[in-house]
């Protein structure tokens, strides 16, 4: 059965400190990684799409990279507008139209 | 920017009751998509739509849900007699075709079922 695990499920973080959240998965194909980000009462927000490992992506202060196993999504020097819960998604490659697979989410809160 | 929107943002419904969920996709995009999520859980996937048929659905997406593209922008989830479990935020989602992965998102209908 394809699974998403996020950790931590909260994190607190001055602004300033970087950190990691990490997304282990299991699928019996990949198709693709997806990250997003939500914001309480709202939608997911696409950030990412990471397809082979080895690949990495970066955004403003996100960069997301994948292994075979895992993804990691690195914050440098985060501020408090980067305060949300970040969410890991996968896509089965033998899935037909690509529904996705999500993980619980990691929620972050930056403090000035 | 081309966005994803849903109507209503709030609905307060009875059980038994059926309730409509409407979405408007982004226009030219040709996927389109129904999760939801329970106040602190993950958010599911119910039902994935394409050339206008159902291209598959989970095991939640049972006999009581159904979905329509009744016109060229509106995409609806109907329920057809409400259960307090189904409380819980419904996104419609969209991607634009084969070959981009990237499914966007509106902003969610918050369903209350009392």
């Amino acid at each position: 059965e394809d699974q998403v695990t996020q950790s931590p499920e909260a994190l607190r973080l001055q602004e300033g400190e970087s950190s990691s959240l990490n997304c282990s998965y299991t699928v019996s194909g990949l198709r693709g990684l997806f990250w997003y980000r939500q914001d309480p009462g709202k939608g997911p927000e696409f950030l990412f799409t990471l397809y082979s490992a080895g690949e990495e992506k970066e955004k403003e202060r996100l960069k997301a990279t994948l292994t075979k196993k895992e993804s990691f999504l690195h914050i440098t020097a985060p501020k408090p507008e980067d305060s949300a819960t970040y969410l890991c998604a996968v896509q089965d490659r033998w899935g037909s139209q690509g529904n996705l697979i999500f993980g619980k989410g990691t929620k972050l809160s930056v403090k000035p | 920017e081309p966005e994803v929107t849903q109507t209503p943002s709030h609905q307060v419904t009875q059980m038994g009751q059926e309730v409509i969920l409407r979405c408007v996709p982004i226009s030219n995009h040709l996927y389109f998509y129904w999760y939801r999520q329970i106040l602190g859980q993950k958010v599911e996937f119910l039902v994935s739509f394409y050339n206008n048929e159902i291209s598959e659905k989970s095991e939640i997406f049972d006999d009581q849900f159904s979905v329509e593209r009744p016109d060229g922008s509106n995409f609806t989830l109907k329920i057809r007699s409400t259960k307090l479990e189904d409380s819980a935020m419904y996104f419609c989602a969209s991607k634009p075709g084969q070959g981009t992965d990237e499914q966007y998102f509106g902003p969610g209908t918050r369903l209350t079922v009392t």
